[in-house]
Protein backbone atom coordinates (compact mmCIF):
# COMPACT_ATOMS: atom_id res chain seq x y z
CA UNK A 1 0.00 0.00 0.00
CA UNK A 2 1.40 3.67 -0.90
CA UNK A 3 2.54 5.50 2.57
CA UNK A 4 1.47 9.08 2.86
CA UNK A 5 4.15 11.26 4.65
CA UNK A 6 2.77 15.34 5.01
CA UNK A 7 5.45 17.94 6.66
CA UNK A 8 5.25 19.67 9.10
CA UNK A 9 2.47 18.90 11.49
CA UNK A 10 2.25 22.03 12.34
CA UNK A 11 3.12 25.75 11.57
CA UNK A 12 2.44 28.95 12.92
CA UNK A 13 2.53 32.30 10.66
CA UNK A 14 1.66 35.70 10.14
CA UNK A 15 -1.37 37.28 8.69
CA UNK A 16 -0.27 37.47 4.89
CA UNK A 17 2.94 35.35 5.05
CA UNK A 18 3.91 32.42 2.27
CA UNK A 19 2.80 28.90 3.90
CA UNK A 20 3.98 25.89 2.32
CA UNK A 21 2.96 22.03 3.03
CA UNK A 22 4.73 19.08 1.42
CA UNK A 23 3.09 15.62 0.97
CA UNK A 24 5.37 12.90 0.09
CA UNK A 25 4.13 9.60 -1.46
CA UNK A 26 5.61 6.09 -1.09
CA UNK A 27 5.64 5.14 -4.94
CA UNK A 28 4.92 7.19 -8.00
CA UNK A 29 1.07 8.04 -8.28
CA UNK A 30 1.21 10.59 -11.01
CA UNK A 31 -1.24 13.63 -10.03
CA UNK A 32 -3.91 11.87 -8.37
CA UNK A 33 -3.19 13.67 -4.97
CA UNK A 34 -5.78 16.02 -3.69
CA UNK A 35 -5.97 18.28 -0.50
CA UNK A 36 -8.36 19.29 1.57
CA UNK A 37 -9.20 21.81 4.60
CA UNK A 38 -11.13 20.87 7.71
CA UNK A 39 -12.58 22.84 10.15
CA UNK A 40 -13.20 21.73 13.82
CA UNK A 41 -16.88 20.95 13.71
CA UNK A 42 -17.05 21.26 9.97
CA UNK A 43 -17.03 18.83 6.79
CA UNK A 44 -13.81 18.39 5.11
CA UNK A 45 -13.40 20.78 1.99
CA UNK A 46 -11.99 19.55 -1.03
CA UNK A 47 -9.74 22.56 -1.93
CA UNK A 48 -7.47 21.12 -4.76
CA UNK A 49 -7.62 17.55 -7.04
CA UNK A 50 -5.16 16.33 -9.67
CA UNK A 51 -2.20 17.92 -7.50
CA UNK A 52 -3.44 21.13 -9.02
CA UNK A 53 -6.77 21.43 -10.00
CA UNK A 54 -8.55 24.33 -8.02
CA UNK A 55 -11.90 23.56 -6.99
CA UNK A 56 -14.97 26.26 -7.79
CA UNK A 57 -15.35 28.65 -4.97
CA UNK A 58 -11.84 27.95 -3.41
CA UNK A 59 -9.77 31.75 -2.78
CA UNK A 60 -6.96 31.63 -5.42
CA UNK A 61 -4.24 32.17 -2.67
CA UNK A 62 -4.44 28.22 -2.69
CA UNK A 63 -2.28 26.27 -4.58
CA UNK A 64 -1.02 22.66 -5.27
CA UNK A 65 1.98 21.76 -7.20
CA UNK A 66 3.87 18.12 -7.99
CA UNK A 67 3.61 15.07 -9.27
CA UNK A 68 4.93 11.42 -8.87
CA UNK A 69 6.09 11.53 -5.37
CA UNK A 70 6.63 15.19 -3.95
CA UNK A 71 3.25 17.27 -3.69
CA UNK A 72 3.06 20.79 -2.20
CA UNK A 73 0.02 22.88 -1.28
CA UNK A 74 1.04 26.71 -1.06
CA UNK A 75 -0.91 29.54 0.64
CA UNK A 76 0.37 32.96 -1.01
CA UNK A 77 -1.13 34.97 1.86
CA UNK A 78 -1.98 33.75 5.01
CA UNK A 79 -5.65 35.20 6.12
CA UNK A 80 -7.05 34.52 9.70
CA UNK A 81 -9.87 32.28 8.15
CA UNK A 82 -7.04 29.29 6.73
CA UNK A 83 -6.45 28.51 10.36
CA UNK A 84 -7.73 24.63 9.72
CA UNK A 85 -5.87 21.56 9.53
CA UNK A 86 -4.91 20.41 5.69
CA UNK A 87 -4.83 17.08 4.71
CA UNK A 88 -3.17 15.33 1.29
CA UNK A 89 -4.88 12.35 0.33
CA UNK A 90 -3.52 9.55 -2.42
CA UNK A 91 -6.42 8.17 -4.81
CA UNK A 92 -4.28 6.88 -7.13
CA UNK A 93 -4.82 3.02 -5.42
CA UNK A 94 -7.13 2.31 -2.75
CA UNK A 95 -6.30 2.66 -0.01
CA UNK A 96 -7.18 6.33 -0.57
CA UNK A 97 -4.60 7.27 2.50
CA UNK A 98 -4.59 10.86 3.82
CA UNK A 99 -1.44 12.39 5.31
CA UNK A 100 -1.05 12.97 8.65
CA UNK A 101 -2.29 16.55 8.87
CA UNK A 102 -0.82 19.74 9.02
CA UNK A 103 -2.38 22.51 11.48
CA UNK A 104 -1.88 26.11 10.30
CA UNK A 105 -2.47 28.73 13.34
CA UNK A 106 -2.24 32.47 13.07
CA UNK A 107 0.63 34.14 15.38
CA UNK B 1 -29.57 18.18 -5.22
CA UNK B 2 -27.72 15.32 -3.73
CA UNK B 3 -27.57 15.27 -0.17
CA UNK B 4 -26.27 12.22 2.40
CA UNK B 5 -26.91 11.96 5.91
CA UNK B 6 -25.56 9.33 8.04
CA UNK B 7 -27.74 8.13 10.84
CA UNK B 8 -27.19 5.56 14.12
CA UNK B 9 -26.63 4.78 17.91
CA UNK B 10 -24.40 7.55 18.89
CA UNK B 11 -23.12 5.43 21.87
CA UNK B 12 -21.59 1.83 21.54
CA UNK B 13 -20.25 -0.42 23.92
CA UNK B 14 -17.03 -2.06 23.73
CA UNK B 15 -16.85 -5.10 21.77
CA UNK B 16 -20.09 -4.68 20.10
CA UNK B 17 -20.33 -3.67 16.67
CA UNK B 18 -21.38 -0.14 15.14
CA UNK B 19 -23.68 0.26 12.82
CA UNK B 20 -24.24 3.51 10.65
CA UNK B 21 -26.75 3.93 7.59
CA UNK B 22 -26.18 6.75 4.96
CA UNK B 23 -29.03 7.88 3.38
CA UNK B 24 -29.00 9.50 -0.20
CA UNK B 25 -31.58 11.57 -1.25
CA UNK B 26 -32.03 13.79 -4.65
CA UNK B 27 -30.65 10.71 -6.63
CA UNK B 28 -30.99 7.30 -7.19
CA UNK B 29 -28.07 5.10 -6.14
CA UNK B 30 -28.24 2.88 -9.12
CA UNK B 31 -27.78 6.05 -11.67
CA UNK B 32 -23.94 6.58 -12.44
CA UNK B 33 -20.58 5.18 -11.06
CA UNK B 34 -19.92 6.32 -7.80
CA UNK B 35 -17.67 4.95 -4.82
CA UNK B 36 -20.05 4.79 -1.76
CA UNK B 37 -16.94 5.78 1.01
CA UNK B 38 -16.63 6.14 4.49
CA UNK B 39 -13.72 7.93 6.63
CA UNK B 40 -13.77 9.12 10.13
CA UNK B 41 -12.29 11.80 12.07
CA UNK B 42 -11.06 10.90 15.59
CA UNK B 43 -11.16 13.41 17.72
CA UNK B 44 -7.51 15.58 17.79
CA UNK B 45 -6.51 12.63 15.38
CA UNK B 46 -6.21 12.76 11.68
CA UNK B 47 -9.03 11.79 9.23
CA UNK B 48 -8.83 8.49 8.22
CA UNK B 49 -10.21 6.62 5.12
CA UNK B 50 -12.17 3.11 5.95
CA UNK B 51 -12.97 2.22 2.85
CA UNK B 52 -16.12 2.06 0.15
CA UNK B 53 -18.39 0.11 -2.19
CA UNK B 54 -18.41 0.85 -5.58
CA UNK B 55 -21.51 0.77 -8.46
CA UNK B 56 -19.88 -3.35 -9.52
CA UNK B 57 -19.93 -4.46 -5.82
CA UNK B 58 -16.55 -4.41 -5.56
CA UNK B 59 -15.45 -2.84 -2.11
CA UNK B 60 -11.76 -2.12 -0.55
CA UNK B 61 -10.76 -1.50 3.18
CA UNK B 62 -8.40 0.22 4.97
CA UNK B 63 -6.08 -2.48 5.76
CA UNK B 64 -5.88 -1.40 9.46
CA UNK B 65 -9.43 -2.32 9.68
CA UNK B 66 -10.38 -4.70 6.68
CA UNK B 67 -10.67 -7.89 9.34
CA UNK B 68 -13.74 -6.03 10.81
CA UNK B 69 -15.17 -3.23 8.46
CA UNK B 70 -18.16 -3.99 6.06
CA UNK B 71 -19.34 -1.78 3.89
CA UNK B 72 -22.83 -2.64 1.68
CA UNK B 73 -24.39 -1.06 -0.21
CA UNK B 74 -28.56 -1.04 -1.00
CA UNK B 75 -29.92 0.35 -3.91
CA UNK B 76 -33.34 -0.63 -2.95
CA UNK B 77 -33.72 1.85 -0.07
CA UNK B 78 -31.29 4.49 -1.87
CA UNK B 79 -28.63 3.60 1.53
CA UNK B 80 -25.67 2.49 2.31
CA UNK B 81 -24.04 1.20 5.75
CA UNK B 82 -20.67 0.72 7.68
CA UNK B 83 -20.55 -2.05 9.57
CA UNK B 84 -17.59 -2.40 12.20
CA UNK B 85 -17.32 -5.07 14.81
CA UNK B 86 -15.36 -5.46 18.04
CA UNK B 87 -15.10 -2.18 18.72
CA UNK B 88 -13.00 0.10 21.24
CA UNK B 89 -12.13 3.13 22.51
CA UNK B 90 -9.98 4.11 19.59
CA UNK B 91 -13.34 4.24 17.19
CA UNK B 92 -14.44 6.71 18.83
CA UNK B 93 -14.35 9.33 15.99
CA UNK B 94 -16.76 11.59 14.03
CA UNK B 95 -18.16 9.17 10.93
CA UNK B 96 -18.74 10.78 7.65
CA UNK B 97 -20.51 8.97 4.40
CA UNK B 98 -19.32 10.21 0.88
CA UNK B 99 -20.06 9.86 -2.40
CA UNK B 100 -17.13 9.88 -5.05
CA UNK B 101 -17.25 10.38 -9.24
CA UNK B 102 -14.29 10.09 -10.89
CA UNK B 103 -14.31 11.53 -14.63
CA UNK B 104 -11.73 10.95 -17.09
CA UNK B 105 -10.80 12.90 -20.14
CA UNK B 106 -8.12 13.03 -22.82
CA UNK B 107 -5.60 15.08 -20.95
CA UNK B 108 -7.15 14.12 -17.35
CA UNK B 109 -9.04 13.54 -14.89
CA UNK B 110 -11.60 15.17 -12.33
CA UNK B 111 -14.05 13.93 -9.48
CA UNK B 112 -17.04 15.25 -7.50
CA UNK B 113 -17.53 14.43 -3.86
CA UNK B 114 -20.79 15.21 -1.63
CA UNK B 115 -20.18 14.60 1.87
CA UNK B 116 -22.78 13.87 5.06
CA UNK B 117 -22.43 15.95 7.87
CA UNK B 118 -21.32 13.62 10.03
CA UNK B 119 -22.06 11.65 13.22
CA UNK B 120 -20.51 11.42 16.19
CA UNK B 121 -20.44 7.70 17.65
CA UNK B 122 -18.75 7.14 21.37
CA UNK B 123 -17.73 3.83 22.11
CA UNK B 124 -18.03 3.53 26.09
CA UNK B 125 -19.15 1.12 28.25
Amino acid sequence: DIQVTQSPSSLSASVGDRVTITCRVSQDISNYLAWYQHKPGKVPELLILAASSLQSGVPSRFSGSGSGTDFTLTISSLQPEDVATYYCQNYKNAPWTFGQGTKVEIK
Amino acid sequence: QVQLQESGPGLVKPSQSLSLTCSVSGASMSSGSYYWTWIRHHPGKGLEWIGYSYNTGTTHYNPSLRSRVNIAVDTSNNQFSLELSSVSAADTAVYYCVRRGYYYYNIGHSFSEIWGQGTMVTVSS
